[in-house]
């Protein structure tokens, strides 16, 4: 089974503070992705990345940046954390960039 | 990018009755898959459906991938509250360039 995990369930960070969000997959999956999950709004992607050192923006990379040093470890950073930051991240791996997406459990962060 | 529509928004009925949900694009699918997320995890892979007209079965549940593979329905026999959660569809036209597209979901509630 694929397994998807992310550093923490929950973070409390206070405005300001940079954070870093840690996801590791162990089925060597060239792809990774980041989203936030906002009520009404849905899973937006924020960073994904196809191979290592290798990024993309996604819909929302405003105020975010990753890193991808190694192939089963992809980083989420909030250089300087905001109030509307404040969200649920989830993490995700794939074998293609259209297939199924194996999901962490996400880490549900408050910035206060 | 493609928009993926979901109806409805919410849902909540009685243990033991049967629902339909929806998830309509204005552009043809080259695949679509269902995905459950449970409260406070990750969605998790139910189905993929590929071909027009397709149906597929996963025990009560049956999926149904329209003929012109613009739409697509999940429909629940019986529900249980372990059905209870977030049901995405998401799409994986795009994929050469940011992967999967996700609706926002319907958020079923099934009461005891």
């Amino acid at each position: 089974d694929v397994k998807v995990t992310q550093s923490s369930r929950y973070l409390v960070k206070r405005t300001g503070e940079k954070v870093f969000l840690e996801c590791v997959q162990d089925m060597d999956h060239e792809n990774m992705f980041w989203y936030r999950q906002d009520p009404g709004l849905g899973l937006r992607l924020i960073y994904f990345s196809y191979d290592v050192k290798m990024k993309e923006k996604g819909d929302i990379p405003e105020g975010y940046s990753v890193s991808r040093e190694k192939k089963e470890r992809f980083s989420l950073i909030l250089e300087s954390a905001s109030t509307n930051q404040t969200s649920m991240y989830l993490c995700a791996s794939s074998f293609g960039l259209g297939g199924t997406q194996y999901f962490g459990p996400g880490t549900r962060l408050l910035v206060l | 990018t493609q928009l993926l529509e979901q109806s409805p928004q919410f849902l909540s009925i009685q243990e033991g009755e049967n629902l339909t949900v929806y998830c309509n694009s204005s552009s043809v699918f080259s695949s679509l898959q269902w995905y459950r997320q449970e409260p406070g995890e990750g969605p998790v892979l139910l189905v993929t459906v590929v071909t027009g007209g397709e149906v597929k079965k996963l025990k009560r549940l049956t999926f149904q991938f329209g003929d012109a593979r613009k739409d697509s329905s999940l429909h629940i026999t019986a529900a249980q509250p372990g059905d209870t959660g977030l049901y995405l569809c998401a799409d994986g036209t795009g994929g050469g360039a940011d992967g999967l597209t996700f609706g926002k979901g319907t958020h079923l509630i099934i009461q005891p």
